[in-house]
């Protein structure tokens, strides 16, 4: 299993660009989640959901869209980039129960 | 609403000694906890977790976690730490309905020193 993937790994915007940050994972998980990691901020959730279909807002939700069309995937789009968005961000998966979220390697973006 | 405080931002310790990293949340209900370990441009590793039971647990690379509930805490502890130790440590706290949200602190970075 290559669990849960991210791509691109580093990606540089200008203010006012759109782009899509990937996220997949091959480990049948219903439950997904987005976060951005911040100096002394720790890892803030974004965006989760909870089965292909449903999706719902995290603590920071404002600048980002999701979509869950299938248990696999689970995409971050930001609409229209911002500075304040440069951020390390993490997508997460965890199957049903108890058990805990396995996360994917980051997508380091800057916005200029 | 669901909270988790990690009241330090550094914990410097030397190699050999002991380590405890704490941890306090909030969250209605009965709490599910966890620790996750990042090492530098990495994503984060799970260590450990609280689900029920035993107040004191078990986890990877011979950490362990004290669940206490009268003082809502769930501090990391290690009795050697070891120089390879040294990274940022998150706990995360997640309320009992299973499609709950999973809440991070800001972390902790443990500095162990030879």
């Amino acid at each position: 299993n290559a669990g849960v993937t991210q791509t691109p790994k580093f990606q540089v915007l200008k203010t006012g660009q759109s782009m899509t940050l990937q996220c997949a994972q091959d480990m049948n998980h219903e439950y997904m989640s987005w976060y951005r990691q911040d100096p002394g901020m720790g890892l803030r959730l974004i965006h989760y959901s909870v089965g292909a279909g449903i999706t719902d807002q995290g603590e920071v939700p404002n600048g980002y869209n999701v979509s869950r069309s299938t248990t696999e995937d689970f995409p971050l789009r930001l609409l229209s980039a911002a500075p304040s968005q440069t951020s390390v961000y993490f997508c997460a998966s965890r199957g049903q129960g108890y058990n805990e979220q396995f996360f994917g390697p980051g997508t380091r973006l800057t916005v200029l | 609403a669901q909270s988790v405080a990690q009241p330090e931002d550094q914990v410097n310790v030397a190699e050999g000694n002991p380590l405890t990293v704490k941890c306090t949340y909030s969250v209605s209900g009965n709490p599910y906890l966890f620790w996750y370990v990042q090492y530098p441009n990495r994503g984060l590793q799970f260590l450990l977790k609280y689900i029920t039971g035993d107040n004191l647990v078990k986890g990877s690379y011979g950490f362990e976690a004290e669940f206490n509930k009268s003082q809502t805490s769930f501090h990391l502890k290690k009795p050697s730490a070891l120089v390879s130790d040294s990274a940022l440590y998150f706990c995360a706290v997640r309320g009992s309905s299973n499609t709950g949200k999973l809440i991070f602190g800001q972390g902790t970075t443990l500095q162990v020193k030879p």
